[in-house]
Formats: C-alpha cells, structure tokens, sequence
C-alpha cells in the first residue's frame, strides 16, 4: 500500500505568515491528491483537489502544488479561522489513504 | 441539496458488533458510492473502506478486512457499516462520505464507545 506521509506534523504561526504544508507519497500518485481542513469537533471539509484545484468558496489565500510523490499546501496569509488539523489524502487508487494530520495554530 | 445523515451514537461492550447507518438525500443514490472513514480520540482520519451503491462492490481497508462490512439498501437510500468482534482501539467517531473521492460531503459522525 502507498503511504502518505505529512509533515510537520504541528506548526505554530503568526496572523499574516505564510505557511507551508508538505506531503509526500512513498509512490507516485500523480495528481491524485486532495487536502482537507478539520476545525476542532467538525468535520472534515475537502479544500483542494486534483493536488491544485481549490473547492468552491475556499478562500484563495489556500493553494496546493505538487505532482507524482511530494505536495504542498501553502496558506498564504494565516488567519485566526484556519486554526485547524490539515490532512491530505490519495485517491489514485480503490484504497484512499490519509496522511497523518498537521495541526496548525496561531502564535 | 446533499445530505448524509447518520445514526445515533453508541456504546458496546468488547467482542459485541455495531452497525452504523448513513442515510443519503439530495442526489440519485444508486449514482455514487459511499466510504466510510473513522477517527479515534485525538488521533488522525482512517480511510476504512468503500461501497458502490450501483452494484454493491466493496474494497475495505486491509486492516479491517475479516470484521467490516459495509452493505446498501437502495430502497431507502441508506448505508451501513457493520463492524464486529468490537475493541476498546475501536472507539472512534465514524464518518461517512460520499464517494468517489475527493469527499465533498460527509455525514455528521457517530460516536462509537468500547468499554466494559
């Protein structure tokens, strides 16, 4: 099975910093790939997909890149609302896996 | 609009079974599959597995394999996930989600308690 691996796996920012999200694939995926945001006691909600097309009516200051095994998430201006665990997931395959989770919060 | 509306929450003892439903609206049901994802206390999503609502095929994740199934009853437009032989590593909020993947709607998760 591919696994996917997130890091950091926490990170603490200031409002209006640029934050960078990494996941990588221990295979190629080409651009299977999709983010979510999970606020604390909700659930998840799909941001981007195709690896960099952002999901209507997310806040353009989300982006994501990447193809074959390595991708970002990039925040661009962090805001108090994005406090919230990150997750990527795959979806190349019949078996959709789930990096491990960034938990972001504000400095 | 689309809606996943889930069963109520639960509490079992060790070695019991659950059956988690997951009633679907706003769309042909028969279109789309359903996934079934978990989360344990604090701890990271887990993709459990799939269900196409067309024909029944399943694909479940190798860690489940033996103790989930997952079925459809196109009539009401209803999923279920059933998963046996329970574990006190099994508690976890079970969410499930409109397939294929990307997930663009979830239902709102069931608690699953194990304990004695």
């Amino acid at each position: 099975d591919i696994q996917m691996t997130q890091s950091p796996s926490s990170l603490s920012a200031s409002v209006g910093d640029r934050v960078t999200i990494t996941c990588r694939a221990s295979q190629g995926i080409s651009n299977y790939l999709a983010w979510y945001q999970q606020k604390p006691g909700k659930v998840p909600k799909l941001l981007i997909y195709a690896a960099s097309t952002l999901q209507s009516g997310v806040p353009s200051r989300f982006s994501g890149s990447g193809s074959g095994t390595d991708f970002t998430l990039t925040i661009s201006s962090l805001q108090p609302e994005d406090v919230a665990t990150y997750y990527c997931q795959k979806y190349n395959s019949a078996s959709l896996t789930f990096g491990g989770g960034t938990k972001v919060e504000i400095k | 609009q689309v809606q996943l509306v889930q069963s109520g929450a639960e509490v079992k003892k060790p070695g019991a079974s659950v059956k988690v439903s997951c009633k679907a609206s706003g769309y042909t049901f028969t279109s789309y599959g359903i996934s079934w994802v978990r989360q344990a206390p604090g701890q990271g999503l887990e993709w459990m597995g799939w269900i196409s609502a067309y024909n029944g095929n399943t694909n479940y994740a190798q860690k489940l394999q033996g103790r989930v199934t997952m079925t459809t009853d196109t009539s009401t437009s209803t999923a279920y996930m059933e998963l046996r032989s329970l574990r006190s590593d099994d508690t976890a909020v079970y969410y499930c989600a409109r397939v294929p993947a990307p997930y663009d709607y979830w239902g709102q998760g069931t608690l699953v308690t194990v304990s004695s």
